[in-house]
Parts: structure tokens; C-alpha cells; sequence
């Protein structure tokens, strides 16, 4: 089974902190996506990787950054959180030889104080 | 850009009873589209993912059909049962990008 980890589940930060979620996956694929998600508004893609070192900008990347230096690991950095960013962060990957099928992760929920 | 919408937002149903789940999107140049269930404060789990040349997708009690050029899909799910209580959402793939609707919730009463 493709296994998609999130480093942590829950995590409580201030405003104006640097903060990394991070996301590893085991099964070689090459794409790797970062959502977020909100109540009534669904899932938003706010960065993608198609490749190692590769990225593209999603829907809202505005504040996000994101690193992949390593197949299996894709970052998310928020620069300097702010209370806006609260919510639930959800890491996907996908390879397009088995269909571009995207598996998730469990998801980390942020709270930005 | 693509849209997706899905009604209604949340369905509550007796034990037993047909769910009948509605996906509607904007732009039909889709790859494919996906149905995902994700339970309370959890990550989404893949049910069933339709290619564009497709009509149906059956897996079990769950059957989603695609009617590409009017841009809907409908997920069914046959005689309900309380694990079924859910968060139901569909995706639509153009290109890497995957376009979400805000879900529909489910509840089974038993």
C-alpha cells in the first residue's frame, strides 16, 4: 500500500514563526502536491513538484514556499505564519504510471495564534 | 479556471436508503475525475477515479458515472449503511492539477 506521512498531526504556532510541515511518501513517486483545506471552500492546491527540485505554483501559494531536495520528501514553509494560515494542511503524491491516482496523507492541522 | 460544485452540501438518510451524491464542473477538457471519502480530521481516501473515456466506475455498493460533455458525475451508493457517514468529495484532473468540490456530508441514522 502507498504510505503518505505527515510529520506531525497537530501543531500550534505564532504569528510572525517560521514553520515547516513535511511529507514523505514510499512509493518513488514523482509528483507531490501541498493543499489546504477550509470549511466550506474544499481543497486548494498551493503548490505542486513534478520532480526533485522542481516546483510550480498552485492556486494560492501567496505566504507558502516550498523544498524538494529528495524524491520521497516535499516541504511546506510558511515564512512567517500568520493567523490566516490556520488550517488543515493535506500533502498528496501521485505517479503517472499508476494513473496520476493521488494518495493523502492524514493531514496536519495548523493553528496560528 | 475550473470549477466544481457539488449539491447538496450535506444529506442525512434512514439505514438502508440509495445515496445518490451530485458533481458538477466547468471546463469538460478533463483527464479524469476522482470520488474521495475523508472521515472527521482525516486524510481523503480514494473510492473511485473514472478515466474521460469512461461512462461508469462500479467498485462494490459504490457506482460513479460521467457524463463528460454536460460536465457532471454521480456517485451512488446502494443500500446505506451507518459507516458510511462521510465527507464525500470529487476531484477533476486537467492536466497535474487536481480541482476539488467542497464535499458533500453524509449521515446514516441507524
Amino acid at each position: 500500500d502507498v504510505k503518505v506521512t505527515q510529520s506531525s498531526r497537530y501543531l500550534v504556532k505564532r504569528t510572525g514563526e517560521k514553520v515547516f510541515l513535511e511529507c514523505v511518501q514510499d512509493m518513488d513517486h514523482e509528483n507531490m502536491f501541498w493543499y489546504r483545506q477550509d470549511p466550506g471552500l474544499g481543497l486548494r492546491l498551493i503548490y505542486f513538484s513534478y520532480d526533485v527540485k522542481m516546483k510550480e505554483k498552485g492556486d494560492i501559494p501567496e505566504g507558502y514556499s516550498v523544498s524538494r531536495e529528495k524524491k520521497e520528501r516535499f516541504s511546506l514553509i510558511l515564512e512567517s505564519a500568520s493567523t490566516n494560515q490556520t488550517s488543515m494542511y493535506l500533502c498528496a503524491s501521485s505517479s503517472w504510471a499508476s494513473g496520476n491516482i493521488q494518495y493523502f496523507g492524514a493531514g496536519t492541522r495548523l493553528s496560528v495564534l | 479556471k475550473q470549477e466544481v460544485t457539488q449539491i447538496p452540501a450535506a444529506l442525512s438518510v434512514p439505514e438502508g436508503e440509495n445515496l445518490v451524491l451530485n458533481c458538477s464542473f466547468t471546463d469538460s477538457a478533463i483527464y479524469n475525475l476522482q470520488w474521495f471519502r475523508q472521515d472527521p480530521g482525516k486524510g481523503l481516501t480514494s473510492l473511485l477515479l473514472i478515466q474521460s473515456s469512461q461512462r461508469e466506475q462500479t467498485s462494490g455498493r459504490l457506482n460513479a458515472s460521467l457524463d463528460k460533455s454536460s460536465g457532471r458525475s454521480t456517485l451512488y451508493i446502494a443500500a446505506s449503511q451507518p459507516g458510511d457517514s462521510a465527507t464525500y468529495l470529487c476531484a477533476v484532473r486537467n492536466d497535474y492539477k487536481l480541482s476539488f468540490g467542497a464535499g458533500t456530508t453524509v449521515t446514516v441514522r441507524a
